[in-house]
């Protein structure tokens, strides 16, 4: 099936560096968001983008929703330990938020 | 945010037998859950979008005959792995929109291990 570029595939930094990663689509997504998983989990959701252009927070969490609508980043300021696992994007073609989510390959962040 | 449960956490069955993955909302009712699976350090793939008292639509390629799914009640999917083989061990999950019409929420996952 159709799925998202995300890069990098996977980083390793220092505590306390700042991380930085973002999806790319062909096509135009309505919604962007943004997912943590931990090993053995399911995905819990960070931040969740509705509008191009958006610019929206999470604590150390920042992400951008593209003016093009066709991507995405996700910034992660001053990380810790905890911080580790893997990041997905996803987004969603349809305006409602009953549509599918395709999602990208993932970020391995390790710490 | 919404409670999502799924259970089992972790199945180990033998070839040839059925297993079933239960999804629950916890807190809340859901009239459609999605069902994914995830092969290790991979994304997740969506099999099927299931809708409480409807038949679910697969995702191109997936076996509905194969991935049973029964969205019985606004509180609970069940995915059944039929006549299960070794290549269907995976990692499962599910998530539920819940009636708010916020996000999805991703139960915890359950690993399978068909031997």
């Amino acid at each position: 099936g159709q799925q998202l570029n995300q890069s990098p595939q996977s980083m390793f930094i220092q505590e306390g560096e700042d991380v930085s990663m973002n999806c790319t689509s062909s096509s135009i997504f309505n919604t962007w968001l943004w997912y943590k998983q931990d090993p053995g989990e399911g995905p819990v959701l960070l931040i969740a983008l509705y509008k191009a252009g958006e610019l929206t927070s999470n604590g150390r969490l920042t992400a951008q929703f593209g003016i093009t609508r066709k991507d995405s980043f996700l910034n992660i300021s001053a990380s810790i330990p905890s911080d580790v696992g893997i990041y997905f994007c996803a987004g969603r073609h349809g305006s409602s938020n009953t549509g599918k989510l395709i999602f990208g390959q993932g970020t391995t962040l390790q710490v | 945010g919404a409670v999502v449960s799924q259970h089992p956490s972790r199945v180990i069955c033998k070839s040839g037998t059925s297993v079933k993955i239960e999804c629950r909302s916890l807190d809340f009712q859901a009239t459609t859950m999605f069902w994914y699976r995830q092969f290790p350090k991979k994304s997740l793939m969506l099999m099927a979008t299931s809708n409480e008292g409807s038949k679910a639509t697969y995702e191109q390629g997936v076996e509905k005959d194969k991935f049973l799914i029964n969205h019985a009640s606004l509180t609970l999917s069940t995915l059944t792995v039929t006549s299960a083989h070794p290549e269907d061990s995976s990692f499962y999950i599910c998530s539920a929109l819940d009636t708010w019409n916020t996000e999805a929420f991703f139960g915890q996952g359950t690993r399978l291990t068909v031997v």
